[in-house]
């Protein structure tokens, strides 16, 4: 099985940085997912790590460590418009046939404040 | 990318009944899974809806509760069959190629 681990919440002022954390357990790991999910709508895709180190996207960058089972969404020059929830997914194979699972964390919801 | 509508967006159902969503992808994906999300709480995996062939449903989840069809690459339903107040929730479809695409989610609240 899989046991994935986050902050429930958190908060931070507009225009600062934050790192958002995400700890795994799992057998068959095959990449890590971020996906941000604002109140009443579907979760959109962030970032995909599947090997170690940083990947860097505009404001967001995600770090992934294999070894360590670990994971960091880093949001910088926050926004408003930031406040949502961060979701950390694991993907993982099954042991028969090779599928491709993918489990969801519980969410750190983020608010941004003035 | 990947474009995911669902119908209904939204229902309200009496106990007992049950409800089909129905899921459509605007370009063919590898693999269709359906989630689940209660209010409040990140996404629970149902199951993954194979083409021609019964779905793998997640521990917790059974083929009489909520059956799966995907008759071809970019359709899928589930059925969320004799419901209870415990069934009311977001229920969500995915499609996954290259990454994993999220459909809006259908509101469902049960009676």
């Amino acid at each position: 099985g899989q046991n994935i681990d986050q902050p429930t919440e958190m908060t931070a002022t507009e225009g600062a940085i934050v790192q958002i954390n995400c700890t795994y357990q799992t057998s068959g790991f095959n990449g890590l997912f971020w996906y941000q999910q604002h109140a009443g709508e579907a979760p959109t895709f962030l970032s995909y790590n599947v090997l170690d180190g940083l990947e860097e996207k505009g404001r967001f960058s995600s770090f992934l460590s294999r070894s360590k089972g670990y994971s960091y969404l880093l949001l910088k020059e926050l926004q408003m418009k930031d406040s949502a929830s961060y979701l950390c997914a694991v993907r993982d194979r099954r042991n028969s046939g090779g599928y491709q699972k993918v489990t969801f964390g519980t969410g750190t919801k983020l608010q941004v404040i003035p | 990318s990947a474009v995911i509508s669902q119908k209904p967006s939204r229902d309200i159902c009496q106990r007992g009944t049950s409800l089909t969503i129905q899921c459509q992808v605007d370009s063919q994906v590898t693999m269709m899974f359906w989630y689940r999300q209660q209010p409040g709480q990140s996404l629970t995996l149902i199951a993954t809806a194979n083409q021609g062939s019964e779905a793998t449903y997640e521990s917790g989840f059974v083929i009489d509760k909520f059956p799966i069809s995907r008759p071809n690459l970019t359709f899928s339903t589930l059925t969320v069959s004799n419901m209870s107040p415990e069934d009311s929730s977001i229920y969500l479809c995915s499609g996954w190629r290259e990454t994993q695409y999220f459909g809006p989610g259908t509101r469902l609240l049960v009676l």
